[in-house]
């Protein structure tokens, strides 16, 4: 059973405008969100987290909002660039049941168009 | 720079075979994942060690097994491949305050089983 999901597997945006990437959970143990970027043939890298104590974490062009009432966090990106063209993963995790464990969504790939 | 190095970026192996992907990391992490991903089902963890000769089984751990005999390496075994392990492989390390933030990945390794 997914307890992430992120239900958009792909969006397109042209750049220099907003990218809202979106992402779902179902365990109210969840405390700690991330999202991660993946190139193809690379690896994910840590982009921006937010604590459940937070509704909004800021770093740059990128921002994540949490609303915790809704199980739904967002990932904004301002303005978008054709780099940011990448597959984005949010992942959660429960601190108090480990953090090893993260529960990954499916991915959206974003193609920022020039 | 933080380095996690997986030695086989692409491999194809026949039905029935024994496949080892083996992961080293530079970092002195004390944990190690190994993840697979999916089109549609995103990142799933197959097995974790938080130290060396430790293991627990993440959400996916049948058909595979893992070693960790030194703290940099982390092998993944699949002892006999079938066409449905066919899929994008993911190591992983984290120090042992993880909070995600500090997760890094290798490039992946391509399996191809036929």
């Amino acid at each position: 059973d997914q307890q992430v999901k992120q239900n958009s597997p792909s969006l397109s945006v042209q750049e220099g405008r907003i990218s809202i990437l979106n992402c779902d959970y179902t365990n109210s143990m969840f405390d700690y969100f991330l999202w991660y970027k993946k190139y193809p043939a690379e690896g994910p890298t840590f982009l921006i987290s937010i604590s459940s104590i937070k509704d909004k974490n800021e770093d740059g062009r990128f921002t994540v909002f949490l609303n915790k009432s809704a199980k739904h966090l967002s990932l904004h990106i301002v303005p978008s660039q054709p780099g940011d063209s990448a597959v984005y993963f949010c992942a959660a995790s429960a601190r108090e049941t480990g953090a090893n464990n993260l529960f990954f969504g499916t991915g959206t790939r974003l193609t920022v168009i020039p | 720079d933080v380095k996690v190095t997986q030695s086989s970026r692409y491999l194809v192996k026949r039905t029935g075979e024994k496949v080892f992907l083996e992961c080293v990391q530079d970092m002195d992490h004390e944990n190690m994942f190994w993840y697979r991903q999916d089109p549609g089902l995103g990142l799933r963890l197959i097995y974790f060690s938080y130290d060396v000769k430790m293991k627990e089984k993440g959400d996916i751990p049948e058909g595979y097994s893992v070693s960790r005999e030194k703290k940099e390496r982390f092998s993944l075994i699949l002892e006999s491949a079938s066409t449905n392990q066919t899929s994008m492989y993911l190591c992983a390390s984290s120090p042992q305050g993880f909070s995600g933030n500090t997760i890094y990945f290798g490039e992946g390794s391509w399996l191809t089983v036929v």
